[in-house]
């Protein structure tokens, strides 16, 4: 059984195009988070949701909203997309807002054309 | 301005060598240092963590070693084998701070046979 799932895996799309990205866990786990890394590797925290509220909330282009159902799901939602938005993008989650470990789903890799 | 730099930015290292990165941060209030590991194609996983209250941490054959005065931490790979290969990226967090993992650039480490 996949702990952190993501949909689609590989997301090809034009530039303008409004795109979502799906994120689900099967752990229990209530607090959930996107990242972004970039063409060089480099990782940098999105968001993060607690039992559907918005903890954190980085320095994103208002284009990029998070969506968080239920505590099991948090979507990303992208408006407009730019070819700089062009990254894998990792969703993941954790046990409580304090907890050190974080269980990272297989990502998705959007392309921006 | 990155918080946690890390080098180098890629090793490469004969089967049965060690293998070692170096991380340096600023923040202060950092009080967790992980280490994941992430393979081609797949999501970071913790690999070992440190507290900055402990001076080294053993798991295997994976070695944290921290000097809180220089503001710097390590992950040492002794004995590396081919299924080593993979990136490490070393990350520091703030408890204060909502655990807001920071990561450093990551190390893409290839084990040679």
């Amino acid at each position: 059984d996949t702990a952190v799932s993501q949909t689609p895996k590989y997301l090809v799309t034009q530039m303008g195009n409004d795109k979502s990205i799906k994120c689900e866990q099967n752990l229990g786990h209530d607090t959930m988070y996107w990242y972004k890394q970039d063409s060089k590797k480099f990782l940098k925290i999105m968001f993060s949701y607690n039992n559907k509220e918005l903890i954190i909330n980085e320095t994103v282009p208002n284009r990029f909203s998070p969506k968080s159902p239920d505590k099991a799901h948090l979507n990303l939602h992208i408006n407009s997309l730019e070819l700089g938005d062009s990254a894998v993008y990792f969703c993941a989650s954790s046990q409580g807002v304090l907890a050190y470990e974080q269980y990272f789903g297989p990502g998705t890799r959007l392309t921006v054309t | 301005q990155q918080q946690v730099k890390q080098s180098p930015q890629s090793l490469i290292v004969q089967k049965g060598g060690i293998s070692i990165i170096n991380c340096a941060y600023e923040n202060t209030a950092f009080d967790y240092f992980p280490w994941y590991q992430q393979f081609p194609g797949k999501g970071p996983a913790l690999l070992i963590a440190i507290r900055p209250d402990v001076s080294e941490k053993k798991e295997g054959r994976f070695t944290i070693s921290f000097n809180k005065s220089a503001k710097q931490f390590s992950l040492h790979i002794m004995d590396s084998q081919p299924g080593d290969s993979a990136t490490y990226f070393c990350a520091a967090s703030e408890e204060a701070a909502g655990n807001k993992l920071t990561f450093g650039g990551g190390t893409r480490v290839l084990v040679k046979p």
